[in-house]
């Protein structure tokens, strides 16, 4: 069973913070991995992809990958009221014959206070 | 970007009907694509997945008959939900991934809030 956990929250940070969202994966030969977000009542939305260990920065988000510890994480600089929602961590493996297999975590919840 | 496409965005019908959801790629082939759902405050739960050309296949606890998935084509995949009932209400997702680039993301289609009366 391939497992991705994540701490549910809420995690509330002030306005101008970063924000620091953990995920732990099961699998070692996972591949890939993807942060979303979404919004209350909306889909989620890709908002970061990241395949190899180290940092990835896109603008204020910079998602970092550990695979010896199989952790990933996602930072959010100078946080915004409009960040506010729903982070899910996915993570990419191999299910054979080429395919691959995405499994989500169950998402951390962000609230960015004003 | 990958595109996804989903459509109704909102239905609303009255108990007993049964209620087609579509779900387009765009702009690329996926010859697999995913439905979830989701209750309001909860988890994304993956219902099953449509593969184009021969059956879906349904997660634990997802009942077959109740949601008839068909993929017809490689940009294609629909969810009937038969005889809806009001414990049915929830918001219907489908994503999908471009098979033709591994290891990629899925792209998720706007959803669809489904409420029977």
């Amino acid at each position: 069973q391939k497992e991705v956990e994540q701490n549910s929250g809420p995690l509330s940070v002030p306005e101008g913070a970063i924000a620091s969202l953990n995920c732990t994966y099961s699998d070692r030969g996972s591949q890939s991995f993807f942060w979303y977000r979404q919004y209350s009542g909306k889909s989620p939305e890709l908002i970061m992809s990241i395949y190899s260990n180290g940092d990835k920065e896109d603008g204020r988000f910079t998602a970092q990958l550990n695979k010896a510890s199989q952790y990933v994480s996602l930072l959010i600089r100078d946080s915004q009221p409009s960040d506010s929602a729903t982070y899910l961590c996915a993570v990419n493996w191999p299910s054979g014959a080429g395919s691959y297999q995405l499994t989500f975590g169950k998402g951390t919840k962000l609230s960015v206070i004003p | 970007g990958a595109v996804v496409s989903q459509h109704p965005s909102r239905v609303i019908c009255k108990s007993g009907t049964s209620v087609k959801i579509e779900c387009r790629s765009l702009d690329f082939q996926a010859t697999t694509m995913f439905w979830y759902r989701q209750f309001p405050k909860q988890s994304l739960m993956l219902m099953a997945t449509s593969n184009e050309g021969s059956k879906a296949t349904y997660e634990q606890g997802v009942e077959k008959d109740k949601f008839l998935i068909n993929h017809a084509s490689l940009t294609l995949s629909t969810l009937t939900v038969t005889s809806a009932h009001p414990e049915d209400s929830s918001f219907y997702i489908c994503s999908a991934r471009d098979e033709g680039r591994n290891n990629q993301p899925q792209h998720f289609g706007d959803g669809t809030r489904l409420s029977i009366l």
